[in-house]
């Protein structure tokens, strides 16, 4: 199970691009990077999945070097209602149901 | 399509009670999965389950059971609450398909759970 490292908190203004890097040194062949975005009272939402190299959707992009021991979700052009915790989910797809497992993540505050 | 459903959303038990939290999904996922999170801190697997029929211990499961008899359902009980307990409560479904990219959480709005 490969052990993620985050920053606690990162503090941004409105409308700046937000990256946010997670540590993952002892990554395996068959694991994805999944990162997830969670608001007060409420359950984490699904943001991005990647294997390697750069994945964008419409919420964000996550880029993964070649080593594949860290990884960086970018927000880009950041808005209020971005403030939120951030979890990176390091795991293998195989046998994902042991490895869902959740650090502190990164409390994520967007300022006017 | 209502996704993941838990209920009750907000419980108060007092020491040595028990209760049922009840999670539904209609999402035809196989794996279903109970966190915990506690006041600044990430979330921390209860259980889980791979399918109909069984159960896995997570990180934290002493205190709890939980039951799976129908695929669309996930049961996690406290026999006994104790103050320790008091924790919000998610939820979570999710594919078991060998496809990346269906292999996300999906979360229920949380159950607020407080022994007294």
């Amino acid at each position: 199970l490969a052990k993620t490292t985050q920053p606690i908190s990162m503090d941004s203004y409105e409308g700046q691009e937000v990256n946010i890097t997670c540590s993952h040194n002892n990554i395996a062949t068959n694991d994805y990077i999944t990162w997830y975005q969670q608001f007060p009272s409420q359950g984490p939402r699904f943001i991005i999945q990647g294997y390697k190299t750069k994945v964008t959707n419409e919420v964000a992009s996550l880029f993964i070097p070649a080593d594949r021991k860290s990884s960086t979700l970018s927000l880009p052009r950041v808005s209020l209602s971005d403030t939120a915790v951030y979890y990176c989910l390091v795991g293998d797809i195989v046998n994902y149901g042991q490895n869902f497992v959740f650090g502190p993540g990164t409390r994520l505050s967007v300022l006017p | 399509n209502a996704g993941v459903t838990q209920t009750p959303k907000f419980r108060v038990l007092k020491t040595g009670q028990s209760m049922t939290l009840l999670c539904a999904q209609d999402m035809n996922h196989e794996y279903m999965y109970w966190y915990r999170q506690d006041p600044g801190m990430g979330l921390r697997l209860i259980h889980y389950s791979v399918g109909e029929g069984t159960t896995a211990k997570g990180e934290v499961p002493d205190g709890y059971n939980v039951s799976r008899l129908k695929k669309q359902n996930f049961l996690l009980g406290l026999e006994s609450a104790a103050p320790s307990q008091t924790s919000l409560y998610f939820c979570a479904s999710s594919y078991s398909l060998r496809d990346p990219t269906n292999e996300k959480l999906f979360f229920g709005s949380g159950t607020q759970l407080s022994v007294l």
